[in-house]
């Protein structure tokens, strides 16, 4: 099995500009997750679903949308990408919602550059 | 809310030697407590993770945990570093989001661990 896959694993966007970022499992998880994550600071939830047509803010949403339409795919859309936005992305997915109990499986990242 | 807190950004160790890496956590209540290490140029992945059994805790590749109540600490250790073990880890704790029952969970800014031969 490929696990979780993301792409691209690297991109340069200038400011304003939109891009999505690609996120498939093949593992049947229902839940999946998208993290960015800034150096010395830790993974932050942007957003996460819990099936197909289900999705839900995290803590850091703004300046992103996501679209959960299969069970295995969940893109994350940057619109008017700003230098904020500059991060590694991770998705994520778990076969339980209950973290307690489940572990996340993590893609390998895509790093993205706003200039 | 609940916070985990790694005490140190970088912790550099010779092949050999124990490794320790320190964790605090911050909870309202019970936590589920979990180390995921990440190598570089790959994603995070799950090392071991505590959910209110025993007390110790062992995971893959020798590390093993201690959660300890009255320290609020959950430190991961290992006998003997390998140079494979150098990479960043990130202790983390679940936290209950009121109405939804979604667990989520919260990073630790990561510590990275150095392995000299």
């Amino acid at each position: 099995n490929a696990g979780v896959t993301q792409t691209p694993k690297f991109h340069i966007l200038k400011i304003g500009q939109s891009m999505t970022l690609q996120c498939t499992q093949d593992m049947n998880h229902n839940y999946m997750y998208w993290y960015r994550q800034d150096p010395g600071m830790g993974l932050k939830l942007i957003y996460y679903s819990v099936g197909a047509g289900i999705t839900d803010k995290g803590e850091v949403p703004n300046g992103y949308n996501v679209s959960r339409s299969t069970t295995e795919d969940f893109p994350l859309r940057l619109e008017l990408a700003a230098p904020s936005q500059t991060s590694v992305y991770f998705c994520a997915s778990s076969y339980y919602m209950d973290a307690n109990t489940g572990e996340l499986f993590f893609g390998e990242g895509s790093r993205l550059t706003v200039l | 809310a609940q916070s985990v807190t790694q005490l140190d950004s970088h912790v550099s160790v010779s092949e050999g030697t124990p490794v320790l890496l320190r964790c605090n956590y911050s909870s309202s209540y019970s936590p589920s407590l979990f180390w995921y290490v990440q190598h570089p140029n790959k994603g995070l992945q799950l090392l071991l993770k505590y959910t209110s059994a025993a007390t110790l805790v062992k995971g893959i590749n020798g590390f093993e945990a201690e959660f300890k109540k009255s320290e609020t600490s959950f430190h991961l250790t290992k006998p003997s570093a390998h140079m494979s073990d150098a990479a960043e880890y990130f202790c983390v704790v679940s936290e209950s989001r009121r109405n939804t029952g979604f667990q989520k969970l919260v990073f630790g800014t990561g510590t990275r661990l150095l392995v000299s031969p």
